[in-house]
């Protein structure tokens, strides 16, 4: 079965550093991965797209990676702030033409000043 | 434009009893999906309706069931609660749903509680 694996410990890091976050997943082959943040309480808020046939995708402090090879992406937010520390939750989607998402369980992240 | 809307908020209900969940998506969205999340197993995938038909649908019993209404708003129904049906709810709505490749704007969610 489908299997996505996201680091269950928390993340803890010191402002300024740059935060990375793994998701590695098994037996899927998808068309596209999905980064979102959600914070406590609140539904999940879509950040990053990567597809399949794409390595690397950056937006502001954030960049992502995609190793179909590996079955892996990272998730790097570079010169992180307390206001980044939040849950990180990866999602695989296929080329269905279907909306459905298949997520991670997510890693949360705690950026100390 | 106003962001996805789910009501109620919070929901307390006992053993046997069923629920309605509500959900607006944003305006010009047609595709409306449900995810339930939990603790131990996370977001979990309920099913997705686009333009008043159920595109998919995930791996759960039959007493989830769900509906879209002509003006995309859609509601989830669960019959005969189970204390293990306590979980946050969660709505998500996305443009046209024909490209695999659209975000999804998720609402706050439905803490609903099982006594």
């Amino acid at each position: 079965s489908q299997k996505i694996e996201q680091n269950s410990e928390a993340l803890n890091i010191q402002e300024g550093k740059t935060a990375t976050l793994t998701c590695n997943y098994t037996n899927y082959s998808p068309a596209y991965l999905q980064w979102y943040r959600q914070d406590p309480g609140r539904g999940p808020v879509f950040l990053l797209l990567i597809r399949e046939n794409e390595k690397e995708k950056r937006k502001e402090r954030l960049k992502v990676t995609f190793d179909t090879t590996l079955k892996q992406s990272l998730f790097h937010i570079t010169a992180s702030q307390p206001a980044d520390s939040a849950t990180y939750l990866c999602a695989l989607g296929d080329n269905s033409g279907y909306s459905t998402l298949t997520f991670g369980k997510g890693t949360m992240l705690l950026v100390s000043p | 434009k106003a962001g996805v809307t789910q009501t109620p908020r919070y929901l307390i209900k006992t053993r046997g009893q069923q629920v309605t969940l509500s959900c607006s998506p944003i305006s010009g969205h047609r595709s409306v999906s449900w995810y339930q999340q939990t603790p131990g197993q996370g977001l979990q995938f309920l099913f997705e309706y686009f333009s008043e038909t159920q595109r998919n649908k995930g791996n759960f019993p039959g007493r989830f069931s769900g509906r879209q209404f002509s003006n995309s708003r859609s509601e989830m129904n669960v019959s005969t609660l189970e204390l293990g049906d306590s979980a946050l709810y969660l709505c998500a709505s996305s443009l046209d749903g024909t490209s695999s490749y659209n975000e999804q704007f998720f609402g706050p969610g439905t803490r609903l509680t099982v006594l």
